[in-house]
């Protein structure tokens, strides 16, 4: 089975750009997770999914940064304008639906630098 | 608010038992989670508990206490392998993990 697919896998771009990362969570699996990891504030939660839905995006930093899943097999996290504190592995996780979420399925993640 | 806590590192010499505690503080808790990160790796699930109790799988065991608010991992037998990190994660009733920051693990010949 394929895990969950991540893309880019590096991606390396100028202050002001838009970035968007990319990921297909595991079929069959109706939660989805996207997560920031820097080595100050550690694995951080942007915001999930639920069957398509966004039901938390506290985790969000700001409004440069915004995500959709248009169906259940894709989701992107945007960035736009990027910013060089923006820079960090994003991962993106997905799991069975709610009761089962301590579980998770994490993707290899986009290591984001942004210049 | 909510807050873990973990040591930042550890070290055991291959063949130990080593135990990360962990403690927590949140609203709406139901079950503390543990994942194993290489590094340049992804987390990767190892234990959950809901209970109060030991859960064992293979080498590795996780232990909840509720009422203390307090949770370890414990790894036996250790192999150069498991040299990583280990994050506890409270899953609380948002159906949402949080994470703590970490501990690494080194594992020593």
């Amino acid at each position: 089975d394929a895990g969950v697919i991540q893309s880019p896998r590096h991606e390396v771009t100028e202050m002001g750009q838009e970035v968007t990362l990319r990921c297909k969570p595991i079929s069959g699996h109706n939660s989805l997770f996207w997560y920031r990891q820097t080595m100050m504030r550690g694995l951080e939660l942007l915001i999930y999914f639920n069957n398509n839905v966004p039901i938390d995006d506290s985790g969000m930093p700001e409004d440069r940064f915004s995500a959709k899943m248009p169906n259940a097999s894709f989701s992107t996290l945007k960035i736009q304008p990027s910013e060089p504190r923006d820079s960090a592995v994003y991962f993106c996780a997905s799991s069975s639906t709610g009761g089962s979420s301590y579980e998770q399925y994490f993707g290899p993640g986009t290591r984001l630098t942004v210049t | 608010g909510q807050s873990l806590e973990q040591p930042s590192e550890v070290t055991a010499v291959e063949g130990a038992i080593v135990q990360i505690n962990c403690t927590y503080q949140t609203s709406g808790f139901y079950g503390l989670s543990w994942y194993q990160q290489h590094d340049g790796g992804a987390p990767t699930f190892l234990s959950y508990n809901a209970l109060d109790g030991l859960e064992e799988t293979g080498r590795f065991s996780s232990f909840l206490s509720r009422s203390d608010s307090y949770g370890y991992l414990l790894l036996q037998e250790l192999q150069m392998k498991d040299s990583a990190s280990y994050f506890c994660a409270v899953f609380n009733q948002g159906g949402k993990l949080i994470f703590g920051q970490g501990t690494e693990l080194s594992v020593k010949p």
